[in-house]
């Protein structure tokens, strides 16, 4: 079974730029998740998607982040303008069903950095 | 709200020496509980989990227990070796919605 494919695994940026991440999950994997982890800390829900909606975006920074999913199977990540503090390693999990005991599975990461 | 707390690290080891990090947690009803580790270099990777209390989760020589009366779920293992050397995120989701809530991860460090 192909784990959760995420691109690209590096990115350099400069402040105020824009980037987008990709990220497909396991087939047949309903939710669909995006962390932020900054070194150091563990993972920050950032957006997690059922199918093709949004369950929760709480903590996503909407003045710069967004989101999508469409057809309800890969998903992009995108920062427009990317600040300093976006710094991080952005994590796509998915799982089967969104319900306990709700195990997730991890791309390998995409690590920004902005300068 | 609800929370994990989790040692903080690094730990340095000897290769063969016995390992415990320890985890505690903040929530209410049932939650289930979750190691997930970090290899260098890779994604995040389930361990182990327990789903109710006295359950007792195991994988690749680790074991955790989920102890309700001490709100607790330490990792351990008898026997480390320098390819167990990864942070460890000790984590759980609340019964009653889906996400995931982290500790801060552990580093550990294997000498041979």
């Amino acid at each position: 079974e192909a784990g959760v494919a995420q691109s690209p695994r590096y990115k350099i940026i400069e402040k105020r730029q824009s980037v987008a991440f990709w990220c497909n999950p396991i087939s047949g994997h309903a939710t669909l998740y995006w962390y932020q982890q900054i070194l150091g800390q563990g993972p920050k829900l950032l957006i997690q998607f059922q199918n093709n909606g949004v369950v929760d975006d709480s903590q996503l920074p909407k003045d710069r982040f967004s989101a999508e999913r469409l057809k309800g199977v890969d998903s992009t990540l995108k920062i427009q303008p990317a600040k300093l503090e976006d710094s991080a390693v952005y994590l796509c999990a998915s799982s089967l069903e969104p319900g306990p005991p709700h195990e997730q599975y991890f791309g390998p990461g995409t690590r920004l950095t902005v300068t | 709200g609800d929370s994990v707390t989790q040692m903080e690290g690094p730990v340095t080891l000897s290769e063969e020496a016995c390992l415990t990090i320890n985890c505690t947690y903040t929530a209410t009803g049932y939650p289930s509980l979750f190691w997930y580790v970090q290899y260098p270099g890779e994604g995040l990777q389930l361990l182990l989990k327990a789903t109710k209390a006295d359950d007792k989760g195991s994988n690749k020589g680790f074991e955790a227990t989920y102890r309700k009366e001490t709100t607790s779920f330490h990792l351990e293992k008898g026997s480390v070796q320098v390819s167990d050397s990864a942070v460890y995120f000790c984590a759980l989701t609340p019964d009653s919605n889906y996400q995931l809530i982290w500790g801060a991860g552990t580093k550990l460090i294997i000498k041979p």
